[in-house]
């Protein structure tokens, strides 16, 4: 069993649509979750970071961290096309130098 | 600012063939990465290095062979290719090891096809 399991979609939505995105874990050490964006033939890039438990709002984007449940969201509210990709959870524990361990990826389509 | 820079963007080669991909990065990060993504499985940590002349194995290190006498550069080699490293190839860096918050950055990635 994978340490951090993603669904991969894909995921097709129309303009507008709030998006949930999620992952679970089965590591409990892990403290710091992050979602990365990755659009085609590009590297990953960060798009939300939250460390333990928590909400954490950025714009249309919040990241929701329930560590009693092993589970991370990310929630994307009025979906643009230009939202349109790839979305990779990643986690990290404190002592791992930076290490992250990441899901598989959810591929996400915003239909005009 | 050039950032984090990969090369070959993409590549051919031959079961057996030596292969190695390069990365540099401007920032002086001390930390670099090497990840693999592949469909069903994400990315997964190759090798990562936490200074010049420090480097250790992540997840799947078998069939690769870094170094980095230089902070800024972090080649990888395939010394044998083999048809399963067939993969994308992606170099990231961080200015610390300590995830406190510090942005892990990617590079746009290597292209890497064996046949």
């Amino acid at each position: 069993q994978k340490e951090v399991e993603q669904d991969p979609g894909p995921l097709s939505v129309p303009e507008g649509a709030i998006v949930s995105l999620n992952c679970t874990y089965s590591n409990s050490a892990f403290q710091y979750f992050m979602w990365y964006r990755q659009y085609s033939r590009k590297g990953p890039e960060l798009l939300m970071y939250t460390y333990s438990s928590g909400n954490k709002e950025d714009g249309r984007f919040t990241a929701q961290v329930d560590k009693s449940s092993k589970y991370i969201s990310l929630f994307i509210r009025d979906s643009q096309p230009s939202d349109s990709a790839t979305y990779l959870c990643a986690m990290s524990a404190s002592n791992q130098g930076g290490k992250l361990i990441f899901g598989q990826g959810t591929e996400l389509s915003v239909k005009p | 600012d050039a950032g984090i820079t990969q090369s070959p963007r993409y590549k051919i080669t031959e079961t057996g063939r030596q292969v190695t991909l390069m990365c540099h990065q401007t920032w002086s990060h001390s930390y670099m990465f090497w990840y693999r993504q592949d469909l069903g499985h994400g990315l997964r940590l190759i090798y990562y290095s936490a200074a010049a002349d420090i480097t250790d194995k992540g997840e799947v290190p078998d069939g690769y062979v870094v170094s980095r006498s230089k902070t800024e550069n972090f080649p990888l080699t395939l010394e044998s290719a083999t048809r399963s490293q067939t993969s994308v190839y992606f170099c990231a860096s961080s200015e610390s090891g300590r995830f406190s918050g510090n942005t892990i950055y990617f590079g746009e990635g290597s292209w890497l096809t064996v046949v």
